[in-house]
């Protein structure tokens, strides 16, 4: 079955330190969203590659970084420059065009500060 | 930039009976889409519905089912005959219907619904 995978699901993290998140799908899409969800607030939108080699910022990019190299891969690395970490990161992918704007989510990765 | 509000923080429905969510939304665009999403305690996002901003009737699904008022820029989402497993935080979403903007989404803060027996 197609869809998309978040590893791992639960991730702590030290001060100071940078951590990766893993997203891979198998859904064929051009797209790929990062997206953060904390208690009592809706997701918002953190990074976001609509093609292979490219991404761009959404509305809270800072302290976070990501690549896109393969099309099934948009990793997302939280750094220490990310003072709040903690926080559900959801990813999710889509195949743009009319007809097509249900977007495809994956499981998400609680991460937590140590 | 739009925003999505969502007034209602939990509601609470017995089953068989009907909830209704309220969701506005503040945009100048007029070419955009809005969906529901639900969040049962597993946290996976699942879509219920969505509506596109250029069709005036209102989108259906089984036993969801959507008041679009554009003009109002209101989108109110119904649950009939309530299940157990509608249990879940809902969401409304927003999105622009332009290129550059497809799966950017502008989310609510959610409105918790607990089905009880």
């Amino acid at each position: 079955d197609g869809g998309i995978t978040q590893s791992p699901k639960y991730l702590f993290r030290k001060e100071g330190q940078n951590v990766t998140l893993s997203c891979e799908q198998n859904l064929n899409h051009d797209a790929m969203y990062w997206y953060r969800q904390d208690p009592g607030q809706g997701l918002r939108l953190i990074y976001y590659s609509q093609i292979v080699n490219d991404f761009q910022k959404g509305d809270i990019a800072e302290g976070y970084s990501v690549s896109r190299e393969k099309k099934e891969s948009f990793p997302l690395t939280v750094t220490s420059a990310q003072k709040n970490p903690t926080a559900f990161y959801l990813c999710a992918s889509s195949k743009p065009g009319q007809g097509n704007e249900k977007l495809f989510f994956g499981s998400g990765t609680q991460l937590s500060v140590l | 930039a739009q925003t999505v509000t969502q007034s209602q923080p939990e509601m609470s429905v017995q089953e068989a009976e009907t909830v209704t969510l309220s969701c506005t939304y503040d945009t100048s665009e007029n070419n955009y889409y809005l969906f529901w999403y639900k969040q049962p305690p597993s946290r996976q996002m699942i879509l219920v519905i969505r509506q596109e901003a250029y069709k005036q009737q209102n989108a259906t699904e089984n036993r969801f089912s959507v008041n679009f008022q554009k003009a109002a820029k209101s989108f109110s989402l119904k649950i009939s005959d309530s299940q157990l497993g509608d249990t879940a935080m809902y969401f409304c979403a927003f999105m622009k219907g332009t290129t550059d903007s497809w799966g950017k989404l502008q989310f609510g803060a959610g409105t918790q619904v607990v089905v009880t027996p």
